[in-house]
């Protein structure tokens, strides 16, 4: 059973500080996604990493994917307020079935 | 185009009475899922759909919950006696081979047992 183990669970970082998001899982899979969600709101897909070594990137958000390690990582360069959400990550496994299986979400609260 | 929607956006039900949430998928996204989201449990598979049918139904939590999906759109999930612990937000969300699997999720629906 995939378990996915997501870290920190709270964070609160200062205007354009850098920080990471950890995303470690139990077994194979190497599809891992990022979701954003805002309070009250839906999930937002932020990036879908299908292969070992990939990385993506989208404004201040990079993402990256060490199959080998069972790790993805959630890179925030120069943090802005519009920032602070919900980051979750998610495996998958299975073409055919992708169903997700998240993580904890991490609070992410950027402060002026 | 129009995105995942799910109806009603909130339900207030008393315990122990049934209740009824709709999915509307994307358009010919074949495949369809529901999670639900609640503070104690975190972000839980229920239901996989793939057309009508439900190869993995692992995630729903007692024998009270059930879902169909009608003409490879349309799902309903259906929850019996409701509980408290019911309480929850029920996401849908809905895929396909073209997508590459990229879920994308409804705005969900925010279900009140009291």
């Amino acid at each position: 059973e995939l378990k996915v183990e997501q870290n920190p669970l709270f964070l609160s970082m200062q205007e354009g500080k850098n920080y990471t998001i950890y995303c470690n899982y139990s077994t194979t899979s190497d599809r891992l996604y990022w979701y954003r969600q805002d309070p009250g709101k839906s999930l937002e897909s932020l990036f879908v990493l299908l292969s070992n070594g990939a990385v993506k990137q989208e404004g201040r958000l990079m993402a990256s994917l060490d199959t080998k390690a069972r790790l993805s990582t959630l890179h925030i360069t120069a943090a802005v307020h519009d920032l602070s959400a919900t980051y979750f990550c998610a495996g998958g496994f299975d073409f055919g079935n992708e169903k997700l299986t998240f993580g904890t979400g991490t609070r992410l609260t950027i402060i002026p | 185009g129009a995105g995942v929607s799910q109806s009603p956006s909130n339900k207030v039900t008393e315990k122990g009475k049934d209740v009824e949430l709709r999915c509307d998928p994307i358009s010919g996204h074949t495949a369809l899922y529901w999670y639900r989201q609640s503070l104690g449990q975190g972000l839980e598979f229920l239901i996989y759909f793939q057309g009508n049918s439900a190869p993995d139904k692992s995630g729903l939590p007692s024998d009270r919950f059930s879902a169909e999906r009608t003409g490879g759109s349309v799902s309903t999930l259906t929850i019996q006696r409701t509980q408290q612990e019911d309480s929850a937000v029920y996401l849908c969300a809905s895929s396909s081979q073209r997508s590459g699997y990229e879920q994308y999720f409804g705005p969900g629906t925010r279900l009140t047992v009291t």
